[in-house]
């Protein structure tokens, strides 16, 4: 079985703060997603990763970067925490660059004071 | 950038059909379209995968019409367990390329 996981399930943070939320899949996957849920919004694309050491932008990247550095693991990080990053981040991963089924982790409830 | 649309929410009764439709007018040529389903505290899961056409598995069916301009999700006799949101993804062509799009999602509330 595919497992993902997330370094924390809720973490609280204050304005200013940087944070580091950490993703680590045990399947040998390429690809590694970072994605924001908020009511109504649905699920936002805020990185993709293709291969280690590369990173891609996706739908709203503002204020927000990923890191890399082991294929097993991708890093979002917020440099200044803002109260409008208050939100649940789901980290997915799957298998090649072609399309393919992504595996979710159980999300990270970020709340930011 | 294909966008998804999709009802926001639908109701139903335990043992009924039902089929949710998520429209995607501008999908591009190499584009897939996905469907996931996502329980309250969990990461969404992958329930079935298309291009064109129809696709069925143990779970669901996919029918995609010519044009692919829309897709519909079918479940068949759903349970009080089906309740859950379901979202339509299209992108990430063959190669690489297209951004991964969610939908909006559609809150199935499924009922005795």
């Amino acid at each position: 079985d595919v497992k993902v996981t997330q370094s924390s399930r809720y973490l609280v943070k204050r304005t200013g703060e940087k944070v580091f939320l950490e993703c680590v899949q045990d399947m040998d996957h390429e690809n590694m997603f970072w994605y924001r849920q908020d009511p109504g919004l649905g699920l936002r694309l805020i990185y993709f990763s293709y291969d280690v050491k590369m990173k891609e932008k996706g739908d709203i990247p503002e204020g927000y970067s990923v890191s890399r550095e082991k294929k097993e693991r991708f890093s979002l990080i917020l440099e200044s925490a803002s109260t409008n990053q208050t939100s649940m981040y789901l980290c997915a991963s799957s298998q090649t660059r072609d399309i393919d089924e992504q595996y979710f982790g159980p999300g990270t409830r970020l709340t930011v004071t | 950038l294909a966008k998804t649309t999709q009802p926001i929410s639908m109701d139903s009764y335990e043992g009924q059909e039902v089929n949710i439709t998520c429209s995607h007018n501008n999908i591009a040529t190499n584009d897939y379209i996905t469907w996931y389903q996502q329980f309250p505290s969990q990461g969404p899961r992958f329930i079935i995968q298309g291009y064109k056409t129809k696709v069925t598995n143990e779970v669901a069916s996919l029918f995609i019409p010519a044009d692919r301009k829309s897709s519909t999700l079918s479940l068949p006799r759903v349970s009080l367990s089906d309740t859950a949101v379901y979202y339509c993804l299209v992108g990430w062509g063959r190669g690489g390329g297209n951004k991964l799009t969610f939908g909006t999602g559609t809150q199935l509330k499924v009922e005795l």
